[in-house]
């Protein structure tokens, strides 16, 4: 079974800093690997996607991921916060292309003034 | 027009109801799925069906069921709603071809 572990539910960050968020998986099929966020009141949108191509995954607002398999790791990254990165983010993982959805517990995203 | 539409968006109920959420889509995709949202847990799978004849439950199926009326509808009904079932409620679609999903606005469910 596939799993999924986001480390810090919450996480607080300065705007213009580092924005880093934590996820590994365990699957034992290379997986394809995901990025969501969901901004208040709204439903989950696609922020970048890995499906066993590049490593360095770029994707929409500036944020970016990287595949580690050694670590098992997918961690979501944006060089600089601006206000309107603060939302819920959440990792997800599937054997392969067409199958089902697991998700990590989310991580909710402040950024301070 | 939103591709995957939820009704309703926000729903209030008592225990023991029954209660139906439905789902339609204009993305044409043969997958739809239905997740539930609560904090800390992320979203977890209740059912999903990869074409009309089929449907599959998830990891927390027990007190739901589901319709697959036609490709472009599904629907999640709570027989006799309970407390717990308060939730945050998502349908989602997808292609066979594709990992990603395309989610619904969510419907926001209170059971009293």
């Amino acid at each position: 079974a596939q799993s999924v572990t986001q480390l810090g539910s919450h996480v607080s960050v300065s705007e213009g800093a580092l924005v880093l968020l934590r996820c590994n998986y365990s699957s034992s099929v290379p997986p394809y690997l995901f990025w969501y966020v969901q901004y208040p009141n709204q439903g989950l949108q696609l922020l970048l996607k890995y499906t066993s191509a590049a490593t360095l995954v770029k994707g929409i607002n500036g944020f970016e991921a990287e595949f580690k398999k050694s670590e098992t790791s997918f961690h979501l990254t944006k060089p600089s916060a601006h206000m309107s990165d603060a939302a819920e983010y959440f990792c997800a993982v599937t054997r392969a292309a067409g199958n089902k959805l697991t998700f990590g517990g989310g991580t909710r995203v402040l950024v301070k003034p | 027009d939103a591709d995957v539409t939820q009704t309703p968006r926000n729903r209030i109920t008592k225990t023991g109801k029954r209660i139906m959420l439905e789902c339609s889509q204009t993305k044409g995709h043969d997958r739809m799925y239905w997740y539930r949202q609560d904090p800390g847990l992320g979203l977890r799978l209740i059912y999903y069906s990869f074409d009309v004849k089929d449907i599959n439950k998830g990891e927390i199926s027990d007190g739901y069921s589901v319709s697959r009326q036609a490709q472009a509808k599904f629907s999640l009904s709570l027989e006799s709603a309970i407390p717990n079932q308060t939730a945050l409620y998502f349908c989602a679609t997808g292609r066979r071809d594709s990992g990603e999903l395309f989610f619904g606005e969510g419907s926001r469910l209170t059971v009293l």
